[in-house]
């Protein structure tokens, strides 16, 4: 399948700092990504599409200012968590649609946050 | 609210058995549905695609879907214990094919040596 890298695949900060994760489709080009978080003994829950070029699209409940993502190219999104606090701790997943019609979505391995 | 649900599990087979996973979708126009493993830890890993009611057989993988009864299943034959994971159902309920996916809660499989 499609490759999708994370980076980093772990950090822990200090909480009220800042943390940003990067999301590279290594070879195909990616017009949308998806952000995932799930918290421990949970299911994935989409935080916000990425959108290269343009605004990401947020899910109800997620804050923007919060949670910044930038879709620069057409194999980068990132994804910002500002001023971290100890509940953003959880496992941030991102994925790109690809393959026929871009209905299969392929994950990246994630991104274990820690916030002390 | 659009919903997939599932089994959570945990659901335990002999090495060699059949796995058995059911999930059921609230949207009754989805038309794109997922199998994904995810082990411990790590991210989902997309094992089964399906689009059409049937079967759909990859390896030791089929996919079951029945659109009028908004069901899909999959199932595992010679389960290893290597299966041993949670198996995630997802549904794109989202508008056109990039919509987003909607995810069970998984089904917990344990296959026993």
């Amino acid at each position: 399948g499609a490759v999708v890298s994370q980076h980093p695949s772990r950090v822990i900060c200090k909480s009220g700092t800042s943390v940003k994760i990067e999301c590279r489709s290594l070879d195909f080009q990616a017009t949308t990504m998806f952000w995932y978080r799930q918290f421990p003994k949970q299911s994935l829950m989409l935080m916000a599409t990425s959108n290269e070029g343009s605004k990401a699209t947020y899910e109800q409940g997620v804050e923007k200012d919060k949670f910044l993502i930038n879709h620069a190219s057409l194999t980068l999104s990132t994804l910002t968590v500002t001023s971290a606090h100890p509940e953003d701790s959880s496992f941030y997943i991102c994925s790109a649609p690809t393959g026929t019609g871009g209905r299969e979505q392929y994950f990246g391995p994630g991104t274990r946050l820690t916030v002390t | 609210q659009k919903e997939v649900e599932q089994n959570s599990g945990p659901l335990s087979v002999p090495e060699g058995a059949i796995a058995s996973l059911n999930c059921t979708y609230s949207d009754r126009v989805s038309q794109s549905f997922f199998w994904y493993r995810q082990y411990s830890g790590k991210s989902p890993e997309l094992i089964m695609s399906i689009y059409s009611n049937g079967d759909k057989e990859d390896g030791r993988f089929t996919a079951q879907l029945n659109k009028a009864s908004q069901y899909v299943s999959l199932l595992i034959r010679d389960s290893q214990p290597s299966d041993s994971a949670t198996y995630l159902c997802a549904v794109n309920m989202g508008r056109g094919s990039q919509g987003n996916l909607i995810f069970g809660k998984g089904t917990k499989l344990s296959v026993k040596p």
